[in-house]
């Protein structure tokens, strides 16, 4: 079936820090993916995606890169801030699906610290 | 900014009652979603709508839910006769296109405890 792992977290990091947040997919046919944000309070919003193999995705001095070879889509920032900290959400989305059904990953969970 | 709003922020309800969460989507948005996230879990699908009607629902959607808008502006999700298991966030979200696109527009959430 068509699913989304993401790695566990929480994630704790210093600001200025390096972050990957690991997401791997399983899925039939060709999909879009996507990483959502949820910041304290608010709800999810969405960061970057890519629709095609190889595609980058960028926002906010987030990337992800589409890794159909290792059917990867791993979110890394160079340097975190502690506005950063939110719930970070790895989702797919298959072609000519009827709606935009998202398939999320569980969330991981960053804090930055000053 | 448009946004989605989501009303209660959280209800608790007894096992058995009936329980509606209420949503109002981005005003010139086509199509609506429910989701839900049980504590731990992944946020999961649980049904589309557009122009009126169900275009799509997961198998969690069973008979205990269901999905109106009843005056053109909000966007409800019932269930009927609430179990301990239908304990989690759920989140609204509406977009303006369908397809893959995957620019779904989420509200806060609605968290619902069933005791």
């Amino acid at each position: 079936g068509n699913s989304v792992t993401q790695m566990e977290g929480p994630v704790t990091l210093s600001e200025e820090a390096f972050l990957t947040i690991n997401c791997t997919y399983t899925a039939t046919g060709y999909p879009s993916l996507f990483w959502y944000v949820q910041y304290p309070g608010e709800g999810l919003q969405l960061l970057l995606k890519a629709t095609k193999a190889d595609d980058k995705g960028s926002n906010k001095g987030f990337e992800a890169t589409y890794r159909k070879e290792t059917t990867s889509f791993h979110l890394e920032k160079g340097s975190v801030q502690v506005s950063d900290s939110a719930v970070y959400f790895c989702a797919l989305s298959l072609y000519g699906g009827a709606t935009n059904k998202l398939i999320f990953g569980t969330g991981t969970l960053l804090a930055v610290q000053p | 900014e448009p946004e989605v709003t989501q009303t209660p922020s959280h209800q608790v309800t007894q096992m058995g009652q009936e329980v509606i969460l209420r949503c109002v989507p981005i005003s010139n948005h086509l199509y609506f979603y429910w989701y839900r996230q049980i504590l731990g879990q992944k946020v999961e699908f649980l049904v589309s709508f557009y122009n009126n009607e169900i275009s799509e629902k997961s198998e969690i959607f069973d008979d205990q839910f269901s999905v109106e808008r009843p005056d053109g502006s909000n966007f409800t999700l019932k269930i009927r006769s609430t179990k301990l298991e239908d304990s989690a966030m759920y989140f609204c979200a509406s977009s303006r296109t369908s397809g893959n696109t995957g620019e779904l527009f989420f509200g806060e959430g609605s968290r619902l405890t069933v005791l």
